[in-house]
């Protein structure tokens, strides 16, 4: 089991460009997570989803920030524009109908300057 | 309403004495329960779960919780701690499915 997969480890950009981060579940799982931590808010949930559809995405801290789950084994969460404010560690989960808790991928560190 | 109190931000323990990490919820159900441990630069990995069974609760490198549902709490333990133990720890309520409670963590100093 190769586990929650997130790619870039390390994204480093500029203030106005966008960001794509990418995630993809543990197979058989349909639940996905998307979570930020930083320093001075620890540990957010941004937006669920469940079997592909977006459940609770009260998280989402305003219009530059988006998230796709085009199928079952893919995720996106998009910042455009980004911001300097939006350096935060991004994990991404994902959860299952027979499995209690949730998975944690390694984050994205990302970091705008 | 639900919500986790981590009772302490910081807990430093000699290496080789006890850890004790500690953590009340408040649930309108009957959750479960969970403790996760991230160590510095890393994700977030399960350590154990606590889920109606039995209320002790032994997980992965040598820690256990005991749920104690008269006093809300759900507290991580190890006889003896590791530097390797050395990380930050989060206590996670779960009241129904894919419904998830975070505390805001406790770090774990170990001290040779």
């Amino acid at each position: 089991d190769a586990g929650v997969i997130q790619s870039p480890r390390h994204e480093v950009t500029e203030m106005g460009q966008e960001v794509t981060l990418r995630c993809k579940p543990i197979s058989g799982h349909n639940s996905l997570f998307w979570y930020r931590q930083t320093m001075m808010r620890g540990l957010e949930l941004l937006i669920y989803f469940n079997n592909n559809v977006p459940i609770d995405d009260s998280g989402m801290p305003e219009d530059r920030f988006s998230a796709k789950m085009p199928n079952a084994s893919f995720s996106t969460l998009k910042i455009q524009p980004s911001e300097p404010r939006d350096s935060a560690v991004y994990f991404c989960a994902s959860s299952g109908d027979r499995v209690i808790g949730q998975f944690f991928g390694p984050g994205t560190r990302l970091t705008v300057l | 309403a639900q919500s986790v109190t981590q009772l302490d931000s910081h807990v430093s323990v000699s290496e080789g004495t006890p850890v004790l990490l500690r953590c009340n919820y408040s649930s309108s159900y009957s959750p479960s329960l969970f403790w996760y441990v991230q160590h510095p630069n890393k994700g977030l990995q399960l350590l154990l779960k606590y889920t109606s069974a039995a209320t002790l609760v032994k997980g992965i490198n040598g820690f256990e919780a005991e749920f104690k549902k008269s006093e809300t709490s759900f507290h991580l333990t190890k006889p003896s701690a590791h530097m390797s133990d050395a990380a930050e720890y989060f206590c996670v309520v779960s009241p129904r499915h894919n419904k998830f409670y975070f505390g805001s963590g406790t770090k774990l100093n170990v001290k040779p």
